[in-house]
């Protein structure tokens, strides 16, 4: 079946170092993967998107600056949270869906890596 | 302004009781829905979609979309302790978004 993993689960950091997070799917085709942030309230954030052949999109809030990602292909992705602060804090997601079912494509996740800024 | 959103924000039902969660969309180009549930500790899960108008019935679980309204319902009969999770709507373009609404936490009280 399809499965995201994320690594690592959780992580401390002191204010104003960097951290980076990795996301992988295994079990089918991801030409998608949308990375988020879940505040302390629950709410999503989209950070940004990527797809297949395309540039990765940024979402309004947040930048290449601060969140670069690097993917050698979408199956496998990683972002870097660049000089994090107490905003920063929040459980970090990824999603990946195989969009040749376009809107028919579910989004899978993993289950989040969660950090903490001390 | 938030283009995805859910009531109630939070919801206690008896188990074995009926949930009834909404969600609407401001933007006419989102108008392919999809329910997530997220347990806590884990990612969200897909629950169902639903693109037509009309009802959707998987088990328990049955959604209600009307799409002049870009109003989606989600009904979950004989409510479960273990149905206690966050719920997300999301609404898909369709091409590659799908945005999320602001969730509604429900608990299943024993």
């Amino acid at each position: 079946g399809a499965l995201v993993y994320q690594y690592p689960r959780r992580t401390i950091c002191k204010s104003g170092t960097s951290m980076r997070m990795e996301c992988q799917a295994v079990g089918f085709q991801a030409t998608s993967v949308a990375w988020y942030r879940q505040s302390p309230q629950k709410t999503f954030e989209l950070i940004a998107l990527s797809t297949v052949n395309s540039a990765i999109k940024y979402e309004q809030n947040f930048t290449q600056e601060k969140f670069p990602i690097s993917h050698p292909n979408l199956s496998f992705s990683s972002m870097t949270v660049l000089n994090a602060y107490l905003e920063d804090r929040g459980l970090y997601l990824c999603g990946a869906r195989d969009l040749d079912w376009g809107y028919y494509a579910e989004q899978f996740f993993g289950p989040g890596t969660r950090l903490t800024v001390l | 302004q938030q283009k995805v959103q859910q009531s109630p924000e939070s919801l206690s039902v008896p188990e074995g009781g009926m949930a009834s969660l909404n969600c609407t969309s401001s933007d006419r180009n989102f108008q392919y829905f999809w329910w997530y549930r997220q347990h806590s500790g884990e990612g969200p899960k897909a629950l169902m979609s639903i693109f037509s108008d009309g009802d959707k019935k998987e088990g328990r679980f049955t959604a209600h979309l009307n799409k002049a309204s870009l109003h989606v319902s989600l009904h979950i009969r004989d409510s479960q302790p273990s149905d206690s999770a966050l719920y997300f709507c999301a609404a898909s373009n369709s091409g590659t978004y799908q945005r999320f609404g602001t969730g509604t936490k429900l608990q299943v009280v024993p």
